[in-house]
C-alpha cells in the first residue's frame, strides 16, 4: 500500500512568489492534516479536512495561505505571497476517521521549502 | 488547552547504551499521548501510543513507555540502542474527545555514538 505522497519533495523560490504543494493521501483516508514544522520544533496543524470539508482552519494564516480538497481526496496548499519567514517543511498527513475514536495519522515526507 | 514539554533537545548516547527521552504534558482533559520518531529528510512515524488501559506501552524497534499521571509525564525508554535510531523524536498529546488535534513538543535528537 502506498503512503502519502507529496510533491515537490524541495523547492526554492524569492520571497513574494506564489507556490503550491501537493498532497496525495493513503487510498480510502477521509482526514486529511497540512502542517508547518519549523527547523528544531514539532509539527503544527495548519489546516484539517473531513473528506472536502476544512473542520479546523484555525491556525491557517489567511491573508497569504490558502488549501482546497476539491474532491476529498488530493489536497494543495498555497502561499501568495511567498515570505522569507515561510521557510519551513510543510507535512500532510492522513488518517481513516471512524468517528470517535482515535485513528492513527501517517505522515508523508514533506516539502522543504526555502525562500530567498 | 494541551501542551508539550519535551525536557531534553538533545541526547547523546553510546551504542548499547540505555536512554529516557524525557516527555512532560499539560491537560485539563483526559488525553492520548503518543511518540514519534522522524529520521533525515522523513516524515513522521509512529513509535507507541497511550490511549487507555496499561499505563505501560510497548512499541516499535523495542522502545516503551510509561505513562504517569500523577506527574503528567510520558518519557520513553529503550534498553539499549543502536546506531540506527539516531533521529528526532517527538512527544505529542491529544484530547481523547472531539477531533483528537495533535500537539507536539519541539523534539528531542537522539544522537547514538559507537
Amino acid at each position: 500500500e502506498a503512503g502519502v505522497v507529496q510533491s515537490p519533495r524541495y523547492k526554492i523560490i524569492e520571497k513574494k512568489q506564489p507556490v503550491a504543494f501537493w498532497c496525495n493521501p493513503i487510498s480510502g483516508h477521509n482526514t486529511l492534516y497540512w502542517y508547518l514544522q519549523n527547523l528544531g520544533q514539532g509539527p503544527e496543524l495548519l489546516i484539517r479536512y473531513e473528506n472536502e470539508e476544512a473542520v479546523d482552519d484555525s491556525q491557517l494564516p489567511k491573508d497569504r495561505f490558502s488549501a482546497e480538497r476539491l474532491k476529498g481526496v488530493d489536497s494543495t496548499l498555497k502561499i501568495q505571497p511567498a515570505e522569507l519567514g515561510d521557510s519551513a517543511v510543510y507535512l500532510c498527513a492522513s488518517s481513516l476517521n471512524r468517528g470517535g475514536t482515535y485513528n492513527e495519522q501517517f505522515f508523508g515526507p514533506g516539502t522543504r521549502l526555502t525562500v530567498l | 488547552a494541551q501542551s508539550v514539554t519535551q525536557l531534553d533537545s538533545q541526547v547523546p548516547v553510546f551504542e548499547e547504551a540505555p536512554v529516557e527521552l524525557r516527555c512532560n504534558y499539560s491537560s485539563s482533559v483526559s488525553v492520548y499521548l503518543f511518540w514519534y520518531v522522524q529520521y533525515p529528510n522523513q516524515g513522521l512515524q509512529l513509535l507507541l501510543k497511550y490511549l487507555s488501559g496499561s499505563t505501560l506501552v510497548k512499541g516499535i524497534n523495542g522502545f516503551e513507555a510509561e505513562f504517569n499521571k500523577s506527574q503528567t509525564s510520558f518519557h520513553l525508554r529503550k534498553p539499549s540502542v543502536h546506531i540506527s535510531d539516531t533521529a528526532e523524536y517527538f512527544c505529542a498529546v491529544s484530547r481523547n474527545t472531539g477531533g483528537f488535534k495533535t500537539i507536539f513538543g519541539a523534539g528531542t535528537r537522539l544522537f547514538v555514538k559507537a
